[in-house]
């Protein structure tokens, strides 16, 4: 079964302070693994977009792993602001736009 | 440059009614897919239509249909209307079929009571 497992479910820091998501999935066929952030009650905005053969991509504060073979990955956000607070949700692509989302972790960003 | 728009961003829809939901995707964009996402869950695919044929059907009952026209913009149908469709429904974009990046709308908000 295809399955994105993310941890932790929730997540609370000071502004400021870095912080790291975990994504584990078993998903095939692989064809390429996203994160994304959504605002509550809003649509998700992609952060990055990594093939089997990249291991990292930023996107600003945001920076993405992967490690195919362990089928693991990690979003690492730096410097987090009070703007970061958000759902960060792990996606896995099986080709086409047929995408396995994670359930997400959801972050919070206090003063 | 529009993003992804959608209509209507809210509705309240009784058991048993049919809805129909719209989607305009960026500019260009060839590709539309839709997602249900229920309150507390990550979205769940439910049809990718690429160049107005289906290229993708996730696993939804046949109460759920879509088209997309020839300025590919799309319509997600639901028929039969159960208190269970109730859920935020994404529309997503993007340039190509696949390994493209998606752009999502910020979703029809659909209330079955």
């Amino acid at each position: 079964k295809n399955q994105v497992e993310q941890s932790p479910q929730s997540l609370i820091i000071l502004e400021g302070k870095n912080c790291t998501l975990q994504c584990n999935y078993t998903v095939s066929p692989f064809s390429n693994l996203r994160w994304y952030k959504q605002d509550t009650g809003r649509g998700p905005v992609s952060l990055t977009i990594m093939t089997f053969s990249e291991n990292t991509k930023s996107n600003g504060r945001y920076t993405a792993t992967l490690d195919a073979d362990t089928k693991q990955s990690s979003l690492h956000i730096t410097a987090s602001q009070l703007s970061d607070s958000a759902s960060y949700i792990c996606v896995v692509s099986l080709g086409g736009d047929k995408l396995i989302f994670g359930t997400g972790t959801r972050l919070q960003v206090f003063p | 440059d529009a993003g992804v728009t959608q209509s209507p961003t809210h509705l309240i829809k009784t058991r048993g009614q049919h809805v129909t939901l719209r989607c305009s995707p960026i500019s260009g964009h060839k590709s539309v897919s839709w997602y249900q996402q229920v309150l507390g869950q990550g979205p769940q695919f439910i049809f990718q239509y690429y160049e107005k044929e289906e290229r993708g059907r996730g696993n939804f009952p046949d109460r759920f249909s879509a088209r997309q026209f020839p300025n590919y913009s799309s319509e997600l149908n639901v028929n039969a209307l159960l208190l269970g469709d109730s859920a935020l429904y994404l529309c997503a974009s993007s340039y190509g079929s696949s390994g493209n990046t998606i752009y999502f709308g910020e979703g029809s908000w659909l209330t079955v009571v």
